[in-house]
Formats: structure tokens, C-alpha cells, sequence
């Protein structure tokens, strides 16, 4: 079945540091996209991604996705305790259908 | 942006007794709703695709007599988990995809559901 794989489960970094998250799909993607979930909170849109080999970026957030869609990363660069929250990718296998959410990075920054 | 309406927040029920969540596009049309799952700690789990005017699809292992759902107009889909045991208390979670590219899909806030 349609399975998206997400790593690491955990990163604990220092405030200052980069942080990183890898998403695979067994199967080619539509499109993937990337959620952002605070503790008790529900899941906020951040970014999707529809072409082969696109990178976006939003500050110092920069989404990339796989020449053959089936590869997804975010990366934060120099993190900030605000950056706190799990880290989900979602893939799509067709645009408006259902979601496949990888198992999320839980983010933590120690100040 | 796209909002999506989520009732009620919490919810703690009886063993045997039935709950209904009710999830609403407000300023768009959603023909197709997603109900998911989440346990603490955990990714969110798909459980069906509730089709307006039509039957919900569910995935697999998800039980339908269980989770009944509902989507009788263009803004409007219900989740009912009938006869609710603790092992059903979970967080509830809809979704709607307003159809526009660079706002991906909208969550509703979550049920918490307690069934003690």
C-alpha cells in the first residue's frame, strides 16, 4: 500500500543549530506537503510542493522535493525555540485526494 | 484563508454511548472531507474519505459500522463513533481541501474524546 516514511522521529538540537527531516513515499507523489503541529494543536499548512526537483523556501525554512516525487526534506537552519512542533510531510497521489502523512519529527531546541 | 469548524473540542463519554463530531467548511465547499486519527505522540491516521451525497470510503481495518460518517451537504460532514469504548478515546481530526494550490489542506481544531 501507499506508505510515506519520515525520519529522524526525534531531534533534539541547540538553539543556533540546523535541523533536518527526510520523507520517502513508496510510490510517486502528486504532490507532498509539509505540516507543522504544536503540542495539543491541530496540523498548520507550511508549504506543498508539486514539481520534480523544486525547492522552496520560507525564511529560514527550505522545502525540497525529489527529482522522482517520491523525496521530500525541510531543513531549518539556525533554530529557534519558536521552531518547537512535530514536522509532518503528507503526500497526495493525485491533487485534492487523500493525505499519507509520514510519522513526524518532533522538534525540540534548547535554548 | 480556508477555515474548517470542528465540534466539539472535547468530548467524555460513557462506555456503550455514541458521540458525534462534526466538522465545517466555512467559506468554501468541500465535496470530499478527510477524518483522521492521531494517538499521543503519533502520526495522523487516515480512517475514511466522506463524500458528499455519496458513501464514505474507508481505509483498511477501519471499521464502518463503528465510524459512521455523514456528508449530507457541500459544508457539512459528520463523524459518529457509536457504542464508544476507551480504546475508541482518541484525537479526531477532519480536513478539507479548499482547491486552492498554495494553501494546501485545512484542519479542523480536533476532538478530544474520553470514553470512560
Amino acid at each position: 500500500g501507499q506508505q510515506v516514511m519520515q525520519i529522524p522521529q526525534y531531534q533534539h538540537v541547540q538553539e543556533g543549530e540546523d535541523f533536518t527531516t527526510y520523507c520517502n513515499s513508496s510510490t510517486t507523489l502528486s504532490n507532498i506537503q509539509w505540516y507543522k503541529q504544536r503540542p495539543g494543536g491541530h496540523p498548520v499548512f507550511l508549504i506543498q510542493l508539486v514539481k520534480s526537483g523544486e525547492v522552496k523556501k520560507q525564511k529560514r525554512l527550505t522545502f525540497q522535493f525529489g527529482e522522482a516525487k517520491k523525496n521530500s526534506s525541510l531543513h531549518i537552519t539556525a533554530t529557534q525555540t519558536t521552531d518547537v512542533g512535530t514536522y509532518f510531510c503528507a503526500g497526495a497521489y493525485n491533487q485534492g485526494g487523500k493525505l499519507i502523512f509520514g510519522q513526524g519529527t518532533e522538534l525540540s531546541v534548547k535554548p | 484563508g480556508a477555515v474548517v469548524s470542528q465540534h466539539p473540542s472535547r468530548v467524555i463519554c460513557k462506555s456503550g454511548t455514541s458521540v458525534k463530531i462534526e466538522c465545517r467548511s466555512l467559506d468554501f465547499q468541500a465535496t470530499t472531507m478527510f477524518w483522521y486519527r492521531q494517538f499521543p505522540k503519533q502520526s495522523l491516521m487516515l480512517m475514511a474519505t466522506s463524500n458528499e451525497g455519496s458513501k464514505a470510503t474507508y481505509e483498511q481495518g477501519v471499521e464502518k459500522d463503528k465510524f459512521l460518517i455523514n456528508h449530507a451537504s457541500l459544508t457539512l460532514s459528520t463523524l459518529t463513533v457509536t457504542s464508544a469504548h476507551p480504546e475508541d478515546s482518541s484525537f479526531y481530526i477532519c480536513s478539507a481541501y479548499p482547491g486552492q494550490t498554495n494553501y494546501g489542506y485545512t484542519f479542523g481544531s480536533g476532538t478530544r474524546l474520553t470514553v470512560v
